[in-house]
């Protein structure tokens, strides 16, 4: 298997367009994670589905962020309007049981830089 | 609400020498603790995860403990290696989904 597949690896973007990250998890997992990684906060989750179902989207810092997992095997993340504060590494993780009760596989990450 | 912390944020060996790496967490009640080695500008690989019942787990160079009574786990690099260097973090599943994660622990072998 590929692994966890996540596009675009680099993003650069002015403040207030829309940025849309996508990911491709592992065939047969049937978690998605979505985590945020600064310096300053370490490693947050964002959202997390089980079985293509957002089961907690607490840590979403606000309504400019939205996810979607159409099918098993694909996920979005967008940010709409986008904003400095958003600059980050998003990572995309997936694993086949209930998250924290198995090993999480991350993707190589998306670096986003909004001017 | 549990915590997890990892100290020293770095830390810099020469080639060859065994380490050990740690980790300390708030609430015991813990469902397992997962060990990850993230190198720069990449994704987080795991390496080792220890469940709640067992006291530790090896793979390799690499053997990871856990005392959930004391809330410590460590992990242990014999042999260390400049191919080592990276920030390794340690992540605490609970009986939810979640994951909580430590700050990291920067490790420079110097060759």
């Amino acid at each position: 298997d590929a692994g966890v597949i996540q596009s675009p690896r680099h993003e650069v973007t002015e403040m207030g367009q829309e940025v849309t990250l996508r990911c491709k998890p592992i065939s047969g997992h049937n978690s998605l994670f979505w985590y945020r990684q600064t310096m300053m906060r370490g490693l947050e989750l964002l959202i997390y589905f089980n079985n293509n179902v957002p089961i907690d989207d607490s840590g979403m810092p606000e309504d400019r962020f939205s996810a979607k997992m159409p099918n098993a095997s694909f996920s979005t993340l967008k940010i709409q309007p986008s904003e400095p504060r958003d600059s980050a590494v998003y990572f995309c993780a997936s694993s086949t049981l209930l998250g924290g009760r198995e090993t999480q596989y991350f993707g190589p990450g998306t670096r986003l830089l909004v001017l | 609400k549990q915590e997890v912390t990892q100290i020293p944020a770095a830390l810099s060996v020469p080639e060859g020498e065994n380490l050990v790496l740690n980790c300390s967490f708030t609430d015991s009640a813990i469902y397992n603790l997962q060990w990850f080695r993230q190198d720069p500008g990449k994704g987080l690989t795991s390496l080792l995860l220890i469940q709640s019942s067992q006291r530790e787990q090896t793979s390799g160079r690499l053997n990871a403990s856990l005392d959930k009574s004391s809330g410590r786990s460590t992990l242990y690099i014999a042999a260390s290696q400049p191919g080592d260097s990276a920030t390794y973090l340690c992540a605490v599943g609970g009986s939810n989904y979640q994951l909580i994660w430590g700050a990291g622990t920067k490790l420079i072998i110097k060759p």
